[in-house]
């Protein structure tokens, strides 16, 4: 089991394009979720999918940002236009289940910079 | 609103010394405590949970609900436990949606 692929591992955009940006779970994991990391601050939750569905997206910014996670395929999380601050460390992590004892495994994250 | 402090972004141990990495925490209902670890250009991982109250790799932490905190310790430290470490919570309920601290650097030195 490879564990948590993220790709890229590192993404440099210009202002107003947008990022894609891939996670592909651990071998049986349904659940995904998103963290950013901003330089000099912990990891901050975005978004927490399962299949088909967004569970918990109060991390998310109201504007510009998504997430998807298809029946087949990696999740997505992708960002609209964008700015100088969304530069930043996304992690993705996945697990078996939501429930006690069920950890999450960590991707190696995917560094974005917009120039 | 739920939150974890680590007050220090660094610190620095001679080999054989012990180690404590402190970890408060702010949550008004029963939190569920982790310690994550990511050695250098590894993902981050998994260290310990409280409610397991293993010892892994020689490291522990109790929750003080009292004091509100939950800090990392081992009695020595070893030049492999060089990395970042983080606290965090998730609610009850939460699962894995957690909150994370800022993280403190810990370097083991000879």
């Amino acid at each position: 089991n490879a564990g948590v692929m993220q790709n890229p591992r590192h993404l440099v955009r210009r202002r107003g394009q947008e990022a894609r940006l891939r996670c592909s779970p651990m071998k049986g994991h349904s659940h995904v979720y998103w963290y950013r990391q901003l330089p000099e601050e912990g990891l901050k939750f975005m978004v927490y999918l399962q299949k088909e569905n967004i569970i918990d997206e109060s991390g998310m910014p109201k504007e510009r940002f998504s997430a998807e996670f298809p029946k087949e395929g990696p999740s997505i999380l992708r960002i609209q236009q964008v700015v100088r601050g969304d530069s930043a460390a996304y992690f993705c992590a996945s697990s078996l289940g939501q429930g006690l004892n069920t950890e999450a495994f960590f991707g190696q994250g995917t560094r974005l910079t917009v120039v | 609103a739920q939150r974890v402090t680590q007050p220090e972004k660094l610190l620095s141990v001679f080999k054989g010394a012990p180690v404590e990495l402190k970890c408060n925490y702010s949550y008004s209902g029963s939190p569920e405590l982790f310690w994550y670890v990511q050695y250098s250009r590894q993902r981050l991982q998994l260290l310990l949970r409280h409610i397991s109250r293993e010892s892994i790799k020689g490291f522990t932490a109790d929750l003080n609900k009292g004091e509100t905190s939950f800090h990392l310790k081992k009695p020595f430290a070893q030049e492999e436990d060089s990395a970042m470490y983080y606290c965090a919570l998730t609610g009850t309920g939460g699962g894995n949606k957690l909150t994370f601290g800022t993280g403190t650097q810990l370097k083991v030195e000879l």
